[in-house]
């Protein structure tokens, strides 16, 4: 795959467990985001990272931990989740201007996870 | 807030158009978006619209924003079962994209 890959595409884990959910962008953007997909509900913002600095968090609950290394790769770090966490986490990337505005985003297939 | 809505389904048959109808709140939106998701898939950009334009056409698909109403459509000329996906409308305002629900449009043979 190319442009945006996630890993894993799967996922399952108890309520205790620790896990991380890794995406990678070969676009050279400068911004990338993770949004949470659940059946029938709109796509969730749930975290932006612009030039590697966390500019957005959308009332996250703190189970849910970003990390983003360098502009390239974003994570995802999950601990003590709930079943209602199961979803589709989308990762996406996008280039930002200084000058301001932000082009179109491209996203990643995806992570699908259950938490049981 | 910013919000978008969408109708959940739509089914057409084969060769017919199809056009999937989105609202949005955010008069300040610069660029709307139509992404397409396909099962097991994650979103793929098929085309946007910025927002001084009425129109734009692009092979099959013909996207109409209607700024005064803050209506959008995509409408998907010789609908083929291939195009059976879900969907979404998004508008971009602050640096960030809203996304509605996302239609599932369902291809008959």
């Amino acid at each position: 795959e190319t442009g945006v890959t996630q890993t894993p595409r799967h996922l399952v884990m108890g309520m205790t467990n620790k896990k991380s959910l890794k995406c990678e962008q070969h676009l050279g953007h400068n911004a990338m985001y993770w949004y949470k997909q659940s059946a029938k509900k709109p796509l969730e913002l749930m975290f932006v990272y612009n030039f590697k600095e966390q500019t957005e968090n959308n009332s996250v609950p703190s189970r849910f931990s970003p990390e983003c290394p360098n502009s390239s790769h974003l994570f995802l770090h999950l601990h003590t989740l709930q079943p209602e966490d199961s979803a589709l986490y989308l990762c996406a990337s996008s280039q930002v201007h200084l000058a301001g505005g932000t082009d179109e985003q491209f996203f990643g297939p995806g992570t699908r996870l259950t938490v049981l | 807030g910013e919000d978008v809505e969408q109708s959940l389904f739509l089914s057409v048959r084969e060769g017919d158009s199809s056009v999937i109808n989105c609202t949005y709140t955010d008069s300040s939106s610069t660029y709307l978006y139509w992404y397409k998701q396909e099962p097991g898939a994650g979103l793929q950009l098929l085309t946007y619209i910025f927002s001084n334009m009425d129109m734009k056409q692009d092979q099959r698909l013909t996207v109409l924003l209607n700024k005064k109403d803050k209506h959008l459509s995509l409408r998907i000329a010789d609908t083929q079962t291939g195009d059976s996906a879900i969907y979404f409308c998004a508008e971009q305002g602050e640096g960030k994209l809203i996304f509605g629900q996302g239609t599932e449009l369902s291809v008959k043979p």
